[in-house]
């Protein structure tokens, strides 16, 4: 079965580095996704990986994938104030059109 | 810009009365979705359209209902809201699955209120 699991809340001090981790259990998945929602808004994707890859780097963020394990994290690095938001992990698999799963989202604060 | 649009931000509706949110798009993309999200709670998926071809979750309730008449936009019809309809609504679209990475891109939602 499908199932996204993150822990719900981190704290963090401003210019530290920030981890998020996320597990899922369908071994299955293609694509692995880590979106950013502030509040009132709508989700943001930030970056995505690749089931065959285990790490991805876009600026700041560092995304590494542990298929063995079934785990997923995401690494902020310098986490500014702006950084505050839910992040989303988020799951694809080869069903229907791509249909997204999603974990309950992990509460980012940011502190000065 | 290109992008997902929804309207109203905000929707005020009574218990029982029919409300519609709607959503519009300039990335003519194939795929729109809409999902329900509830305060402190993942997105869940109600259904998607594929072009024309519509793909109702297996426990989308029978309340909602939704229709797509062109590319651009899509809507979503609650046909009596239930206080426990209160949520953010957020539409999503995608390209063609087979057309590179399956990237869902989200309007900025809008929050339901039933009174």
């Amino acid at each position: 079965g499908e199932d996204v699991e993150q822990s719900l809340f981190l704290s963090v001090r401003e210019g530290d580095s920030s981890v998020i981790n996320c597990t899922y259990t369908d071994s299955s998945s293609t694509y692995l996704y880590w979106y950013k929602q502030e509040p009132g808004a709508g989700l943001q994707l930030l970056t995505y990986i690749f089931s065959n890859m285990d790490m991805k780097q876009d600026q700041r963020l560092t995304v590494l994938l542990n298929k063995k394990d079934k785990h997923l994290s995401l690494r902020i690095a310098d986490t500014q104030t702006g950084d505050s938001a839910i992040y989303f992990c988020a799951e694809t698999t080869p069903r229907g059109y791509s249909t997204l799963t999603f974990g309950k989202g992990t509460m980012l604060l940011v502190s000065p | 810009d290109a992008m997902v649009i929804q309207n109203p931000r905000y929707q005020v509706t009574q218990f029982g009365k029919p409300v519609t949110l709607s959503c519009s798009q300039t990335l003519n993309h194939n795929v729109m979705y809409w999902y329900q999200q509830k305060s402190s709670q993942a997105p869940k998926l109600l259904f998607h359209y594929y072009d024309k071809d519509f793909n109702n979750e297996a426990d989308t309730p029978d309340n909602f209902q939704s229709r797509r008449p062109n590319t651009s936009f899509c809507f979503l019809d609650i046909r009596s809201p239930g206080l426990g309809d209160a949520a953010m609504y957020l539409c999503a679209t995608s390209r063609d699955p087979g057309q590179g990475i399956p990237e869902q891109y989200f309007g900025p939602g809008t929050r339901l209120t039933v009174t």
